[in-house]
């Protein structure tokens, strides 16, 4: 058990509207990625907070934001949302480089 | 653009097998491995981070190997048991922009008949 979790578990969209997942790191974790993974493919990064501040980007459009709060929550936000958003979103903390966390996931279909 | 392999995308054992399987990853610029076993539904689960050339991690009937200077990892179940059934991932991490993203392969997806 991580002890990160992630809400919602599951989730449907119709496409262009916009999406809020959630995250909530162990305590004393100042760091959180975010990761989308599709079918068939390994996790992706998408970007990472560091004490409230983006720390790295992947290759995401920006309509693929997030925040990260000072109780170690977190949120990833999807505006205008697309088919190929369709994913399992993953979230990780960590206390330090090479240690990172996975929550369950939350599963995103967009119609 | 870094990119990590894994071989095969799928294995079938019976139990009480040994299977083993293949990360390969950059070899320059090495920092760490990690191995991942992810059931369905459940969280990754962190298996080993590896960092030295040479190095053999060992945790029950799992262990892996590492060889930075080619680029590949091997990962070793000994007697398969059908609750070793999962995704088993392997993850580079990239220092270049934040601390240590982790770039994926694509999983080796293990199903063990009892």
């Amino acid at each position: 058990e991580t002890g990160v979790t992630q809400s919602p578990t599951h989730l449907i969209k119709t496409r262009g509207q916009q999406v809020t997942l959630r995250c909530s790191s162990q305590s004393g974790h100042n760091t959180v990625s975010w990761y989308q993974q599709a079918l068939g493919q390994g996790p992706q990064f998408i970007f990472q907070y560091y004490r409230e501040e983006e720390n790295g980007r992947g290759n995401f459009p920006p309509r693929f934001s997030g925040l990260q709060f000072p109780n170690y929550s977190s949120e990833l936000n999807v505006n205008a949302l697309e088919l190929d958003d369709s994913a399992l979103y993953l979230c990780a903390s960590s206390p330090g480089i090479n240690e990172q966390f996975f929550g369950p996931g939350t599963r995103l279909t967009v119609l | 653009i870094l990119n990590v392999e894994q071989s095969p995308q799928s294995l079938h054992v019976q139990e009480g097998d040994s299977t083993n399987f293949t990360c390969s990853f950059p070899s320059s610029n090495f920092y760490a491995l990690h191995w991942y076993r992810w059931e369905t539904a459940k969280s990754p689960e962190a298996l080993f981070v590896m960092t030295l050339n040479g190095d053999e991690k060992k945790k029950g009937r799992i262990s892996a190997t590492l060889n930075t200077k080619e680029g590949y990892s091997y990962l070793y179940i000994k007697g398969s048991q059908p609750e070793d059934s999962a995704t088993y991932l392997c993850a580079f991490p990239n220092y270049g922009g934040s601390q240590g993203n982790l770039i994926f392969g694509k999983g080796t997806k293990l199903s063990v008949k009892p």
